[in-house]
């Protein structure tokens, strides 16, 4: 069976530290990956894909980056947080297909003060 | 853009009672985009509930059912009879076929809970 982690669970940050949340999916080779996030009171969109390693296209633009630095890793990062990328961030997969079905992990609450 | 408009919650409704949350999207880029409905349940994360690519076709899961209305352009949520496992927040959702990024275009969820 295909499970998909994050981590950390939550976050609490500085403005203008640095931050990097991480996804690991186990159990399925090659998946499509995404980067969704929503703030508080917000809608739930989409930040970034990726389709295999190294490669990852942007969405959205928030000051944020990611990256697909193996198979079954993707990685969201900053150098500088901003009070606006408080919020929940997801991380989902699926598989290589139009209108396959997206798996989502359980999320990682960041809190910027 | 593309957007996804649904009931504004909290919806609340007794036990055996109906459901129906309301789903309209608007999809610029494209006329028949596909349709999700996406739940979250408490402690749990978001997982599919159904999905329906062709208009004018109806999905269904635990009781659940939703059909694609192109002339309306809705794709309604509808229960007959709740119960306390179906409290939980639901997102309607679309997605572009063909467009690579399998993007989800999500509302802003619907919580729903059972009158005490």
């Amino acid at each position: 069976a295909q499970t998909i982690h994050q981590w950390p669970v939550a976050e609490i940050k500085a403005v203008g530290s640095p931050l990097s949340l991480g996804c690991t999916i186990k159990g399925k080779s090659s998946p499509n990956l995404y980067w969704y996030w929503q703030a508080t009171g917000g809608t739930l969109q989409q930040l970034f894909y990726s389709i295999t390693v190294g490669q990852v296209e942007s969405v959205v633009q928030l000051n944020l980056s990611a990256s697909r630095p193996k198979d079954d890793q993707f990685i969201l990062s900053t150098e500088k947080l901003l009070l606006s990328h408080s919020g929940f961030y997801l991380c989902a997969w699926s598989l290589q297909a139009n209108y396959a079905e997206q798996f989502f992990g359980p999320g990682t609450r960041l809190t910027v003060l | 853009g593309d957007s996804v408009t649904q009931t504004e919650g909290p919806v609340t409704v007794s036990e055996s009672e109906s459901l129906i949350i309301n789903c309209t999207y608007s999809a610029t880029s494209i006329a028949y985009p596909n349709l999700f409905w996406y739940v979250r349940y408490p402690g749990e994360g978001l997982q599919l509930l159904l999905k329906v690519i062709t208009a004018g076709q109806k999905g269904s899961s635990r009781g659940f059912e939703a059909t694609y209305n192109k002339e309306t352009t809705s794709f309604h949520l509808q229960k007959a009879s709740v119960q306390e496992s179906d409290s939980a927040v639901y997102y309607c959702a679309l997605d572009l076929p063909g467009t690579g990024s399998n993007r989800l275009t999500f509302g802003k969820g619907t919580k729903f809970s059972l009158i005490p």
